[in-house]
C-alpha cells in the first residue's frame, strides 16, 4: 500500500524558515517524480513544486521561487521542502503527492502537514 | 498560467439527481484531470485524463471534454458523493487546480 507521511510542520515567525519532509512506502520512491502541494485554510488546491527522481528536474510555482527548495533523498525514501522567508500567506496545509507523468496527474497524497506563519 | 474556472462553485442536489460540474480552461489543455476531497481528508483522484476512473470510483461517475472545456458527471447522486471537486491540468507549468465545486447533499 502507497503511504504519504509529511511531518515538520508548526508554527513560525513571518521570515523564518521551516523544513518539511515526506516519508514514502510502499513503492520504489527512486522510480518516481514528486510534488508538493498546499491547502490553505477554507481555500484550494496549489502545486508548489516538482522533483524529478533523480532531482535532476526542479520546476516551482512562481510565488515560491527563490523562497522554496525542493530536494529528495531516495536512500532515505524521503522528500523535502524547505522554506525559507516564510509570508502569513504561506500559512497552509502542504501535501506530497506522487505524479504520474504521462500527462502529470497526482496519484498519491499524504495526509498533509500544517503550516501556520504568524507572530 | 493556465486558469481553471470551474463552476458553479457550489450546488446542492438530491439523491438520484444527475449532476454536472464543469471546468473551463483559459488556454486549450490536452487532458482534464479531477479529484474529490471530503470533508477534513486529503483530495483523491478521481478521474484522470479526462475520462478514466481511477480505482474504485463508481461507474456513476463519468468525465468529458476536450480543448478548453471540461465536465465531470454523477449520473444518480449518492448520499456519499456530497464533497469538493476539484480539476487539474498538467498540459503546462505552472499545474493549476481549479477554485473547486463543493456538492452538497439536498
Amino acid at each position: 500500500e502507497v503511504q504519504l507521511v509529511e511531518s515538520g510542520g508548526g508554527l513560525v515567525q513571518p521570515g523564518r524558515s521551516l523544513k518539511l519532509s515526506c516519508v514514502a512506502s510502499g513503492f520504489t520512491f527512486s522510480n518516481y517524480e514528486m510534488n508538493w502541494i498546499r491547502q490553505a485554510p477554507g481555500k484550494g488546491l496549489e502545486w508548489v513544486a516538482y522533483i524529478s527522481s533523480g532531482s535532476s528536474y526542479i520546476y516551482y510555482a512562481e510565488t515560491m521561487k527563490g523562497r522554496f527548495t525542493i530536494s529528495r533523498d531516495n536512500a532515505k525514501n524521503t522528500l523535502y521542502l524547505q522554506m525559507t522567508s516564510l509570508r502569513s500567506e504561506d500559512t497552509a496545509l502542504y501535501y506530497c503527492a506522487r505524479v504520474i507523468t504521462t500527462t502529470n496527474w497526482f496519484a498519491y497524497w499524504g495526509q498533509g502537514t500544517l503550516v501556520t506563519v504568524s507572530s | 498560467e493556465i486558469v481553471l474556472t470551474q463552476s458553479p462553485t457550489t450546488m446542492a442536489a438530491s439523491p438520484g439527481e444527475k449532476v454536472t460540474l464543469t471546468c473551463r480552461a483559459s488556454s486549450s489543455v490536452s487532458y482534464m484531470h479531477w479529484y474529490q476531497q471530503r470533508s477534513g481528508t486529503s483530495p483523491k483522484l478521481w478521474i484522470y485524463e479526462t475520462s478514466k476512473l481511477a480505482s474504485g470510483v463508481p461507474n456513476r461517475f463519468s468525465g468529458s471534454g476536450s480543448g478548453t472545456s471540461y465536465s465531470l458527471t454523477i449520473n444518480s447522486m449518492e448520499t456519499e458523493d456530497a464533497a469538493t471537486y476539484y480539476c487539474q491540468q498538467g498540459s503546462s507549468y505552472p499545474w493549476t487546480f481549479g477554485g473547486g465545486t463543493k456538492l452538497e447533499l439536498k
